[in-house]
This record gives C-alpha cells, structure tokens and sequence, in this order.
C-alpha cells in the first residue's frame, strides 16, 4: 500500500522560506497529481495547489501565487512544496496528498502532514 | 471568487440522522466533495461528486446537492461520526477550494 512520507516538523522565521517533502513509497509516482493542502492551528483546511509530478506542470492558488513553488523529484519518488517570505499566520500542518485528480483530493494516500511554524 | 458557508458545529443524537449543509452560489451546478478529519488525522474524502461513496465508506453516508445548498447526511449517527466535515469544490477562478468546516457532535 502506497505511502507519502512527508520531511519533519520545522521553526523558521518570518521572511525566511521554507521547503517540505513529501516522498512516495511506489514506483508508479507519476501518473497522479501530487495536492498540498495546509490548516493553520485550529482553523479548517486550506489548498495551496498541485503539481503534476509526470509533466512537471502545476496549478497555483490564487492567495499563494508568487510565493509558493512546487517541483519534484522524479528518480527518488519525491515533491516538494516551497513557501517563500513567511509570515506567522503561515505557521500550519501542511500536508501533501497523492490524488488522481486536479480537482478533488481523492487522498489515495496523505502524507503524515508537516508543522511549520514561523516565529521570531 | 467564489465562496463555501458551512455551519459551524451540527449536534446529532446517537442513532438519528446529520445533515450537513454547504451554501453557494449556483452551487448545484458544481461537483461538490466531503472531507471528514478526525482530530490529529489527515482529511478523509468521504462523497465524491455529490453522491458518490468512495470504497470503504459507509452507506450511512449519503450526499446530495441542488440550487445553492449541498447536504452531507448521516443516518444512524455514531460516536466514531464526530468529525469536523469540510465541503469542498473545484470553480475556474478559484480552483479547488474549502467551505469552513463544520463540527459534528454526536450526543
């Protein structure tokens, strides 16, 4: 059974970057969109956008547009989501999600979710 | 851009019935998708495409959506039913995006 392993918990500052992972335990990694989702402490959930991990393409939502990079790793089964000049309201779980789809996240598996928390 | 109102909590006696509402504009015109997220756990994708059960998920989940309003309903409600439950669409001008969740308590 397919897993997405995600990189480990990170403190970072405000106007810093940073970079979470998110590997496949299956060969087949491409052929799915990889989503990346987040959920700020108590509040509900957020999408930041999808990559394609076949073609490379992705698709950006709107609030994150400029600040958000995704790209992956095809020859370690691994994407990665960017977030550059943080703020402390981008202190969340951010969680990638294996989906056949662009425009639902089917969650054919979730990673394990990543906390990022920015502050001074 | 386009916006999802959920409610934010929704009580259900043990064994009765929940229904869940998510408003938007036209939204019957939309597939609509629901998430159930337990406390500490990643999202679970629960009714795809208004209706429709992903295997694995009970039948006691049922969905449906018309004019502005899209309903999540659990029939015969359980302890392991308390969730938060977000809705959730895909618009060309938003893309993907989520209504605000609601907390389901099973009393």
């Amino acid at each position: 059974q397919v897993q997405l392993v995600q990189s480990g918990a990170e403190v970072t500052k405000p106007g810093a970057s940073v970079k979470v992972s998110c590997k496949s335990s299956e060969y087949t990694f491409t052929g799915y969109y990889i989503h990346w989702v987040r959920q700020a402490p108590g509040q509900g959930l957020e999408w930041m956008g999808w990559i394609n991990p076949n073609s490379g393409g992705t698709n950006y939502a709107q609030k994150f547009q400029g600040r958000v990079t995704m790209t992956r790793d095809t020859s370690i089964r691994t994407a990665y989501m960017e977030l550059s000049r943080l703020r402390s309201d981008d202190t969340a779980v951010y969680y990638c999600a294996r989906s056949s789809y662009g425009d639902y996240v089917d969650g054919d598996p979730w990673g394990q979710g990543a906390l990022v928390t920015v502050s001074s | 851009s386009y916006e999802l109102t959920q409610p934010l909590s929704v009580s259900v006696a043990l064994g009765q019935t929940a229904r869940i509402t998510c408003g938007g504009n036209n939204i019957g015109s939309k597939n609509v998708y629901w998430y159930q997220q337990k406390p500490g756990q990643a999202p679970v994708l629960v009714i795809y495409r208004d209706s429709n059960r992903p295997s694995g998920i009970p039948e006691r989940f049922s969905g449906s959506n018309s004019g502005n309003t899209a309903t999540l309903t659990i029939s015969r409600a359980q302890a392991g039913d308390e969730a938060d439950y977000y809705c959730q669409v895909w618009d060309s001008s938003t893309y993907v995006i989520f209504g605000g969740g609601t907390k389901l308590t099973v009393l």
